[in-house]
């Protein structure tokens, strides 16, 4: 499987509802980016949690970052119909002076009225 | 800042014509990538810049493909020959530098038929 995979690959909730969406890596990182996507748009830059952090807030939204496991989670409470779209992990490493980012599949997010 | 700026937002061209897409970062910030986003292949990082300096351009699929960066607020990535399964949005991000979240364009939705 490929770095930065999230799960699940596609969620519906109602609105009102927590959304939990997890994102699975295999190798070490600087940081770990949470983005959303609105269909026929570009990436829009949520979070960013650096390597050394195990959790961030901004808003509604909360990532988690769990070195040992290899693995983070974007949470967003309170769900509203406009948070429906597509979020993606994206891990971040350096190494030689070259800067790996790879972005997973995405979460398909889908918060009904 | 009016963001990154990508032209044209969609591209309809016949297969073996070169097709030309353009981007404008935001002002300031040092880093420049380009991806290509497909439904079977998700988001791929084609090639990156740094201070207009291309860094890492493992990703452009062939000798098909080149991006060039003339200077800080523009850079072009051209397809010569065109092909159908080049079909796929072309996204332009930006970046202040390492540790920093990626800002993106609008795309450039490229159809070869």
């Amino acid at each position: 499987s490929q770095q930065g995979e999230e799960d699940p690959q596609a969620l519906s909730i109602q609105e009102g509802e927590n959304a939990t969406m997890n994102c699975s890596y295999k190798t070490s990182i600087n940081n770990l980016q949470w983005y959303r996507q609105n269909s026929g748009r570009g990436l829009v830059h949520l979070i960013l949690i650096r390597s050394n952090e195990r959790e961030k807030h901004s808003g509604r939204l909360r990532v988690t970052l769990d070195t040992s496991k290899k693995s983070s989670s974007l949470l967003i409470t309170a769900s509203r119909a406009a948070d429906t779209a597509s979020y993606f992990c994206a891990t971040v490493s350096y190494s030689g002076g070259y800067q790996k980012v790879t972005f997973g599949i995405g979460t398909k997010l889908q918060v009904i009225p | 800042d009016a963001g990154v700026i990508q032209s044209p937002r969609h591209e309809v061209t016949e297969m073996g014509q070169e097709v030309t897409l353009r981007c404008k970062p935001i002002s300031g910030h040092d880093y420049l990538f380009w991806y290509r986003q497909t439904m079977m292949r998700g988001l791929e990082l084609l090639i990156y810049f740094n201070n207009n300096v291309p860094i890492d351009d493992s990703g452009m699929p062939e000798d098909r493909f080149s991006a060039k960066m003339p200077n800080a607020s523009f850079s072009t990535l051209k397809i010569q020959p065109s092909e159908p399964r080049d079909s796929a949005v072309y996204f332009c991000a930006s970046s202040l530098g390492t540790g920093h979240g990626y800002t993106f364009g609008s795309g450039t939705r490229l159809t070869v038929v």
